[in-house]
C-alpha cells in the first residue's frame, strides 16, 4: 500500500526567504508525482504535474523535482511571498492507473511580512 | 485549463436527512470521477472511484448504501449522503479524470455541517 509522509508539517518562514517542501512516497512504481495546494476552507490547486520519465518541472517560482528510485520529491519556492501562505499536498497515483490519488498530509506553510 | 465545479459549496441539514451534491466537468468530458473527504487539518481520503454508465467503486471502509454515488453522464456526478448525521460533516471534493488519464483537476469543494 502507497503511503505518502511531508515533511515537514508546518514552516512558518519571512518574506522572501527560498524553502523546501520535501515528500516521500513507499512505492516508487508510480506514473507521476503531483503538486497541490490548499488554502483554508477551499478545493485544491494543481501547482506542478511530474511525469515518472521526467526529473523536473517548473512554474514561475515554483520549482518541483522527483527521485523515483529513492522515492523523494521536493518542492522549491523561491521568494517566498505572503500570498504563498497556504498548505501543500503532494499526491501519487496508486495502483495501476492514473487516478485514486495518495495524499500526503500536507505542509503548512505561513509566510509572514 | 480544466474547470470542475461543485454544488452546492456548503450545506447545513437536520440529522437523518439526504444530501446531494455535484460535481460537474464544465469544458471536458470525464469518465472517471473521484470522490474525496477532508477532516479539518487532514489530508484528503479517497472514498470511491465513479464510472460513467456504471456501478462506483467504493474504497475500503465506505459505505456504499451511505454514499450513493451516481455518473449519469460523461459530465457530471453526484454523491447523495443518506441519513446523514453529524460524524458526516466533513469537506467533500470531487476531481475529474481527464480521458488521457493522466492529470485530474479538483472541484472546489462542498462544505457539509449535519446539526
Amino acid at each position: 500500500k502507497q503511503e505518502v509522509t511531508q515533511i515537514p508539517a508546518a514552516l512558518s518562514v519571512p518574506e522572501g526567504e527560498n524553502l523546501v517542501l520535501n515528500c516521500s512516497f513507499t512505492d516508487s512504481a508510480i506514473y507521476n508525482l503531483q503538486w497541490f495546494r490548499q488554502d483554508p476552507g477551499k478545493g485544491l490547486t494543481s501547482l506542478l504535474l511530474i511525469q515518472s520519465s521526467q526529473r523536473e518541472q517548473t512554474s514561475g517560482r515554483l520549482n518541483a523535482s522527483l527521485d523515483k528510485s529513492s522515492g523523494r520529491s521536493t518542492l522549491y519556492i523561491a521568494a517566498s511571498q505572503p500570498g504563498d501562505s497556504a498548505t501543500y499536498l503532494c499526491a501519487v497515483p496508486g495502483g495501476t492507473s492514473y487516478g485514486k490519488l495518495t495524499f500526503g498530509q500536507g505542509t503548512i506553510l505561513t509566510v509572514h511580512p | 485549463g480544466a474547470v470542475v465545479s461543485q454544488h452546492p459549496s456548503w450545506v447545513i441539514c437536520k440529522s437523518g436527512t439526504s444530501v446531494k451534491i455535484e460535481c460537474r466537468s464544465l469544458d471536458f468530458q470525464a469518465t472517471t470521477m473521484f470522490w474525496y473527504r477532508q477532516f479539518p487539518k487532514q489530508s484528503l481520503m479517497l472514498m470511491a472511484t465513479s464510472n460513467e454508465g456504471s456501478k462506483a467503486t467504493y474504497e475500503q471502509g465506505v459505505e456504499k448504501d451511505k454514499f450513493l454515488i451516481n455518473h449519469a453522464s460523461l459530465t457530471l456526478s453526484t454523491l447523495t449522503v443518506t441519513s446523514a448525521h453529524p460524524e458526516d460533516s466533513s469537506f467533500y471534493i470531487c476531481s475529474a479524470l481527464l480521458t488521457s488519464g493522466k492529470e485530474q483537476f479538483f472541484g472546489p469543494g462542498t462544505r457539509l455541517t449535519v446539526l
